[in-house]
């Protein structure tokens, strides 16, 4: 079974439409998070979830709205998508370890490539 | 500057050989460090762990200055497998990764 899964895989749509990305994760984790990869390959953190509560929200336009239905899913939902928001979206969970502490092996699922024309 | 810098390469090895590479960090507050493996098209894994006693697993090495704020990872005996784009990464204290922008090996026959 995947541990994270993310649909859907590829995503080709033209400027100015709507869309939403889901990503499911199976591991039983508290967090969940969504990253972008850029073409220059840089890996950057959007938003990140804990038991369904949002608790980083890094500069990301507000077009972007995460929806978090409960523990295991955290979907992302893009509005009025623009050229430059084509990307290669990472969902990803971790799980809290202990009082305070945290496992921080992240689990990634496997990528949405999203072409905007 | 980024938080994370790495060299991108691409680093071009023989089997067999030793490779290293360093990435280097700013705001000392950080506290963990990692390395993470990412296949051409495929999601990033972590590889390993950094401390600042530095760790060993199998035929890799971490290592954490702290001091010098920058972080190794040396590779002994590279494999044609080893090909991928190693990711320094460190925690930002907020139950999030930064990730620097990789730095790709190319194992040869």
């Amino acid at each position: 079974d995947t541990a994270v899964s993310q649909t859907p895989k590829y995503l080709v749509t033209q400027m100015g439409n709507d869309k939403s990305i889901k990503c499911e994760q199976n591991l039983g984790h508290d967090t969940m998070y969504w990253y972008k990869q850029d073409s220059k390959k840089f890996l950057k953190i959007m938003f990140s979830y804990n038991n369904k509560e949002l608790i980083i929200n890094e500069t990301v336009p507000n077009r972007f709205s995460p929806k978090s239905p409960d523990k295991a899913h955290l979907n992302l939902h893009i509005n009025s998508l623009e050229l430059g928001d084509s990307a290669v979206y990472f969902c990803a969970s971790s799980q809290e370890v202990g009082s305070g502490g945290f496992s921080y092996e992240q689990y990634f699922g496997p990528g949405t490539r999203l072409t905007v024309t | 500057r980024k938080e994370v810098e790495q060299d991108p390469g691409p680093f071009n090895v023989p089997e067999g050989a030793t490779v290293a590479f360093n990435c280097t960090y700013s705001n000392s507050a950080s506290q963990s460090f990692f390395w993470y493996r990412q296949d051409c098209r495929k999601e990033p894994k972590l590889l390993m762990s950094v401390y600042s006693s530095g760790n060993e697993d199998g035929r890799f090495t971490a290592q954490l200055n702290r001091a010098s704020q920058y972080i190794s990872l040396l590779i002994r005996d590279s494999k044609l497998s080893d090909s991928a784009t190693y990711l320094c990464v460190k925690d930002t204290g907020r139950r999030a990764l930064t990730f620097g922008s990789g730095t790709r090996l190319q194992v040869q026959p």
